[in-house]
């Protein structure tokens, strides 16, 4: 399995919900990464976990709460968002830190 | 710091064109560098990619060489089709390891 898999594929929600993102990957990797990528721009780093722990948080709003429950698994939990966080919400991984990444399908979130 | 520059677009070539994305970068030591495509609606994909001086990185017809003299690694493509229309981002990973740092990306749409 060479693939990054990300659910669901779009969220909408409002701003008083709290939701969900999932990532998942079978290749082995042991960091994983979350990062933001606005309409027209390169992605934005959020997280990085590095053999299931947080190593980098780019300064992220507490809104955010990213989870490693495994090895293969990386959620990001949202809570009172804002409509300016709306966005494709991209997951990826790679077998240490910072080497080549391998980026999922991501997830498009709509805020309200 | 470390950074990357990429021509600006959108481009826009005829089926069959050649194909030239200039990319430059800054960046301490010998890093690692990358092109990655997005195509519309989804995650970004390693294209290619070289992790020192001189290496060419190819694959479906796509070739960029590390430049090191002209801090350069421009994407190159001698006949495009129309099925190549997407986002391209080169990226840079820093020699001391820390974050990918990605260009703006260009947008490239090939017309029938």
């Amino acid at each position: 399995d060479t693939e990054v898999t990300q659910t669901p594929k779009h969220l909408v929600m409002g701003m008083t919900n709290k939701k969900s993102l999932k990532c998942e990957q079978h290749m082995g990797h042991r960091a994983m990464y979350w990062y933001k990528q606005k309409a027209k721009k390169p992605p934005e780093l959020m997280f990085v976990y590095s053999y299931e722990k947080l190593s980098i948080n780019e300064s992220v709003p507490s809104r955010f709460s990213p989870e490693c429950p495994n090895s293969s698994l990386l959620n990001l939990h949202l809570h009172a968002l804002q409509p300016e966080d709306s966005a494709l919400y991209l997951c990826a991984s790679s077998t240490t830190d910072y080497n080549e990444q391998f980026f999922g399908p991501g997830t498009r979130l709509t805020v309200l | 710091g470390n950074s990357v520059t990429q021509m600006e677009g959108p481009v826009t070539l005829s089926e069959e064109a050649f194909l030239t994305i200039n990319c430059t970068y800054t960046a301490t030591g010998y890093p690692s560098l990358f092109w990655y495509v997005q195509y519309p609606g989804e995650g970004l994909q390693l294209l290619l990619k070289a992790t020192k001086a001189d290496d060419k990185g190819s694959n479906k017809g796509f070739e960029a060489t590390y430049r090191k003299e002209t801090t350069s690694f421009h994407l190159e493509k001698g006949s495009v089709q129309v099925s190549d229309s997407a986002v391209y981002f080169c990226a840079l990973r820093p020699s001391d390891g820390q974050n990918f740092v990605f260009g703006p990306g260009t947008r490239l749409s090939v017309l029938p």
